[in-house]
Formats: structure tokens, sequence, C-alpha cells
């Protein structure tokens, strides 16, 4: 069945560093993937919708200069998170899209920011 | 605005009992609902998809139910066992975007 990858699984950074979190569709292409954010104990909320070839659209009260998104081919999108603080420690989920109904979910990524 | 609301929040039963899940949802006019399934520090599994022009799923021992007109979708689980205990979250996915709004999860604890 159709599988997404997240790399890393986990990170640990320091404050006011840079975190590249990669999603990758490993047998399907994915014109459409999806970045959430889980805080602890409580559900995904979506932060920003992307295409491939074209803008990422994000939700209201995500900032697009902190949370980066980039797609750049039918495979794989990347969330670059900028500048990063501890408010920003959370679970980031991505999902894709082939086209039709189903979300596919990738594993999560743990960012932790000291 | 769509607002979809899981009850309980939190739920604890022996082994073998069949129990229910709940999910609310404020907005009929949605395209699907599906259920979820995610372990600690994972990600998710879908269990069920329902369009919305249907009433029901089944997987195994998993039955869901969309009552779209009410606004309310429950997840039966048969027969529970140790191996069920996780979070379940549903969804609902509707609009020009077909962007999933998530419940708030019931963490189902099955008890040896």
């Amino acid at each position: 069945g159709a599988v997404v990858s997240q790399h890393p699984s986990r990170v640990i950074c320091k404050s006011g560093t840079s975190v590249k979190i990669e999603c990758r569709s490993l047998d399907f292409q994915a014109t459409t993937m999806f970045w959430y954010r889980q805080f602890p104990k409580q559900s995904l909320m979506l932060m920003a919708t992307s295409n491939e070839g074209s803008k990422a659209t994000y939700e209201q009260g995500v900032e697009k200069d902190k949370f980066l998104i980039n797609h750049a081919s039918l495979t794989l999108s990347t969330l670059t998170v900028t500048s990063a603080h501890p408010e920003d420690s959370s679970f980031y989920i991505c999902s894709a899209r082939s086209g039709g109904d189903n979300e596919i979910f990738g594993p999560g990524t743990r960012l932790t920011v000291l | 605005k769509q607002e979809v609301t899981q009850i309980p929040a939190a739920l604890s039963v022996p082994e073998g009992e069949n129990l229910v899940l709940n999910c609310s949802f404020t907005d009929s006019a949605i395209y699907n609902l599906q259920w979820f399934r995610q372990d600690p520090g994972k990600g998710l599994t879908s269990l069920l998809l329902i369009q919305s022009s249907q009433r029901e799923q089944t997987s195994g021992r998993l039955n869901a139910s969309l009552d779209k007109s009410s606004g309310r979708s429950t997840l039966y689980i048969a027969a529970s066992q140790p191996g069920d205990s996780a979070t379940y979250l549903c969804a609902v996915s509707g609009g020009a975007t077909n962007k999933l709004i998530f419940g708030t999860g019931t963490l189902l604890a099955v008890q040896p």
C-alpha cells in the first residue's frame, strides 16, 4: 500500500536554529501534501497545504516566514522551522494525497527546541 | 467554521467489552468522515472512511456509523483487546479544499 515517510523521526535543537523536516511519498506521486502540528494531548491542527510546483497555502495564524514549505517534486515536501523557539516544540505530521480521497499520513517528527 | 468534538476524552474498559466512541461535528456539509488510530508518539493509521452518502462501514471488529443530518458518528469496537489501546481520532472533510478537520480524540485503555 501507499506509504509516507518522514525524516528525521525526532530532532533536538537549540533555540534560534533552523530545522528541516522531510516528507516523502515512497510508492506514489503526491500532488498535494499537508503539514500538521500536534501539541501534547491535543488533536492535529493543519498548518499548510502544499501543491507540487506552487506556493503553499497556510492556515490562519501560521506564519509563512517561520514555517517554510517546499514541494519541489511529486514525492518530496519539506518543512523548515526557522529560528526555532521552545514554543515550536511539537509533533509535526505530514500527509500526502495522490488525487483521490485518502490522505496517507507519515509517522511524524518530534521536535524539541531547547 | 467546522468544529469536531469527541466524547469521551478518555475511556478505560476491561478486555472483552464492546464499546462505543462518539464524534460530533457542527457543519453537516461534509464530503466524508474518517476514523483514525494513533499510538503514542506515532503517526495516524486510517481505520474506516465513510462517504457522505453512506451510513456505515465495517472492518473486522470495527463498525463506524454516520448520521450526517444530526452531525454524529460512532465507532463501535467489539470484543476489545489490550492491543486496541490507543487514541482514536475522527476527522471530517468538506468544503472547496477538502481539508481534514480533526476531533479532539478519545484515549482508550483496554485492561487485560
